[in-house]
């Protein structure tokens, strides 16, 4: 199947820097990439969804402007969260969708990423 | 809204038990119902889907049917491995257009031998 790959996997940063994670389609071009936010006892939510080229559209409670999300190329979404606070570490995770998979909608998943903030 | 409710976990079941995870769902039209499966330390990944109303989706000897009357995906196995310990997560991705997905809660497994 098609390959999605994060980096990085884990990441720990003080209190007010900001932190970039990738999401990398390997091996298809991906127009439109998710970014979700799992949960200590596991659930996830969509934060955004990321759109090659254009503006990220977020979920209603998400800030946009605490979770930047970029979008510059087929194969690349990275999402910035900026100025961190101890309550945004979790575990983020990205998906994509190979239109070579038709309309069936199944997603493709990076490995996620773990976020410490201290 | 679209909404997918799973049972809470986790279930704890010996080797070779029968499995049943029970998901329904909230969504008009007809959604993409999906199960995808989350091992330790890894990332998500697909077990299967059904894309209409009376569709059984079936992998790795796992099966689930799309029961548009119950609003129900509910996951099957007849015979649990230590392998199968994982996290499982119903979805469903609505007919609306886009290719949005919503996750439930996620059901932890565990099998012992």
């Amino acid at each position: 199947g098609a390959v999605v790959s994060q980096h990085p996997s884990r990441v720990i940063c003080k209190s007010g820097t900001s932190v970039k994670i990738e999401c990398r389609s390997l091996d298809f071009q991906a127009t439109t990439m998710f970014w979700y936010r799992q949960f200590p006892k596991q659930s996830l939510m969509l934060m955004a969804t990321s759109n090659e080229g254009s503006k990220a559209t977020y979920e209603q409670g998400v800030e946009k402007d605490k979770f930047l999300i970029n979008h510059a190329s087929l194969t690349l979404s990275t999402l910035t969260v900026t100025s961190a606070h101890p309550e945004d570490s979790s575990f983020y995770i990205c998906s994509a969708r190979d239109p070579g998979t038709g309309g069936t909608g199944e997603l493709f998943f990076g490995e996620g990423s773990r976020l410490t903030v201290l | 809204g679209n909404s997918v409710t799973q049972m809470e976990g986790p279930v704890t079941l010996s080797e070779e038990a029968f499995l049943t995870i029970n998901c329904t769902y909230t969504a008009t039209g007809y959604p993409s119902l999906f199960w995808y499966v989350q091992y330790p330390g890894e990332g998500l990944q697909l077990l299967l889907k059904a894309t209409k109303a009376d569709d059984k989706g079936s992998n790795k000897g796992f099966e689930a049917t799309y029961r548009k009357e119950t609003t129900s995906f509910h996951l099957e196995k007849g015979s649990v491995q230590v392998s199968d310990s994982a996290v499982y997560f119903c979805a469903l991705r609505p007919d609306t257009g886009g290719f949005k997905t919503i996750f439930g809660a996620g059901t932890r497994l565990f099998v012992k031998a």
